[in-house]
């Protein structure tokens, strides 16, 4: 089993939909948990990230972390053409080297 | 504005050839890292180093080494090319340390497109 599995997608949707972008995990160890986003032919950028268990909320984008079923959600409300892109996951360990371990990303396309 | 760049955007080279990526950071980062990025495989990290001169494998760091001669430069070499190391490239960096309930975020450069025929 892979430390991260992430749905490569692509996921279509119209633009104002609600969605819904997961990664599930196997290392209890991870605590930080983080999105970035990568446009094509572009370098992956921070989205947002949670630490330990909860939701973190920054703008249209809200971050999801359940602990005890290791799966992480990123919830993108009224998606736009603009949102198009690569979401890849991202999880690291409190402690030790600064070290990401990613998914393999989740094309999204928004169409107008 | 953390800055990461990147020598070449694309890089064309013969199987054998040595060959030099090189990433400049501007804000004083003590960690760098290099990945590469293959379609279904997403990002596979190469080579971190976390201070000058030092460096640490990461998961696939067969057929590559680096240097970290200054802290602001992180240079992956390809000793002698090939075909299976034609890929998308790309370095970051991250400040080192966290702060409570802060990862230490790693920012990337755009990337090196490398062809290796």
């Amino acid at each position: 089993q892979k430390e991260v599995e992430q749905d490569p997608g692509p996921l279509s949707v119209p633009e104002g939909a609600i969605v819904s972008l997961n990664c599930t995990y196997s290392n209890s160890a991870f605590q930080y948990f983080m999105w970035y986003r990568q446009y094509s032919r572009k370098g992956p950028e921070l989205l947002m990230y949670t630490y330990s268990s909860g939701n973190k909320e920054d703008g249209r984008f809200t971050a999801q972390v359940d602990k005890s079923s290791k799966y992480i959600s990123l919830f993108i409300r009224d998606s736009q053409p603009s949102d198009s892109a690569t979401y890849l996951c991202a999880m690291s360990r409190p402690s030790g080297y600064s070290t990401l371990t990613f998914g393999k990303g989740t094309m999204l396309l928004v169409s107008p | 504005d953390v800055k990461v760049t990147q020598s070449s955007r694309y890089l064309v080279k013969r199987t054998g050839e040595k060959v030099f990526l090189e990433c400049v950071q501007d804000m004083d980062h003590e960690n760098m890292f290099w990945y590469r990025q293959d379609p279904g495989l997403g990002l596979r990290l190469i080579y971190f180093s976390y201070d000058v001169k030092m460096k640490e494998k990461g998961d696939i760091p067969e057929g590559y080494s680096v240097s970290r001669e200054k802290k602001e430069r992180f240079s992956l070499i390809l000793e002698s090319a090939s075909t299976n190391q034609t890929s998308m490239y790309l370095c970051a960096s991250s400040l080192g340390g966290r702060g409570a309930g802060s990862p230490d975020t790693q920012y990337f450069g755009p990337g090196t497109r490398l062809t290796v025929l």
